[in-house]
């Protein structure tokens, strides 16, 4: 069965950074896209770009380049999604999504990570 | 980029209903266009891709249609457990975008 399953809610400070989690299972990891999806509340999803964890090949939105990184250990079938300098606009759930073989959708989905960035 | 517009923003329906949601693409997508279902606090939820191909697993009440710009969900006789935001996502070119989302509930 095909999994995602991404590390626990988180509450930082403004000014620090965080590091979300998203291991997969069920299948051949470093052979599928991996995207990164905001959702801040009440509103609809955005993507914050994709990486492929074969060569770490990746693209970011460009209303996330430079605000986000991301990274893979395919050792542990795990990305990474790095969030630094959080905001109060940060508040957020982060998503991340198996992009399909043939591109046409995501087809798999991590459980989310609820951010709270709180003085 | 390429702007996904739903409409309606909002739609309120009974069981055994049909509904149809739609979705415009600023931009020719080329069969590469989803659609999700979203409940409260839970990942979205792949239902349709490549325009009209349903997921496995998903009932055969959900449809999708259309192409090039103008796409179309419908679904046909409401299900309780169907009363979710739904949105659709272009998969065709970067940025990925997703339409604004389509809330669904019960009359």
């Amino acid at each position: 069965e095909v999994q995602l399953v991404q590390s626990g809610a988180a509450v930082r400070k403004p000014g620090e950074s965080l590091k979300i989690s998203c291991q997969g299972a069920g299948y051949t990891f470093s052979s599928y896209w991996i995207a990164w999806v905001r959702q801040m509340p009440g509103k609809g999803p955005e993507w914050m770009g994709i990486v492929y964890p074969g060569d770490s090949d990746t693209r970011y939105s460009p209303s996330f380049q430079g605000q986000v990184t991301f990274s893979v250990d395919k050792s542990i079938s795990s990305a990474y999604l790095q969030l630094s300098s959080l905001k109060a606009s940060d508040n957020a759930m982060y998503f991340c999504a198996r992009r399909s073989g043939d591109g046409y959708s995501y087809d798999f989905w991590g459980q989310g990570t609820l951010v709270t960035v709180s003085s | 980029d390429i702007q996904l517009t739903q409409s309606p923003s909002f739609l309120s329906a009974s069981v055994g209903d049909r509904v149809t949601i739609a979705c415009r693409a600023s931009q020719d997508v080329n069969k590469y266009l989803a659609w999700y279902q979203q409940k409260p606090g839970k990942a979205p939820k792949v239902l349709i891709y490549a325009e009209s191909t349903l997921q496995s697993g998903v009932p055969s009440r959900f449809s999708g249609s259309g192409s090039g710009t103008e796409f179309t969900l419908t679904i046909s006789g409401l299900q309780p457990e169907d009363f979710a935001t739904y949105f659709c996502q272009q998969l065709k070119s970067y940025p990925i975008t997703f339409g604004q989302g389509t809330r669904l509930e019960i009359k």
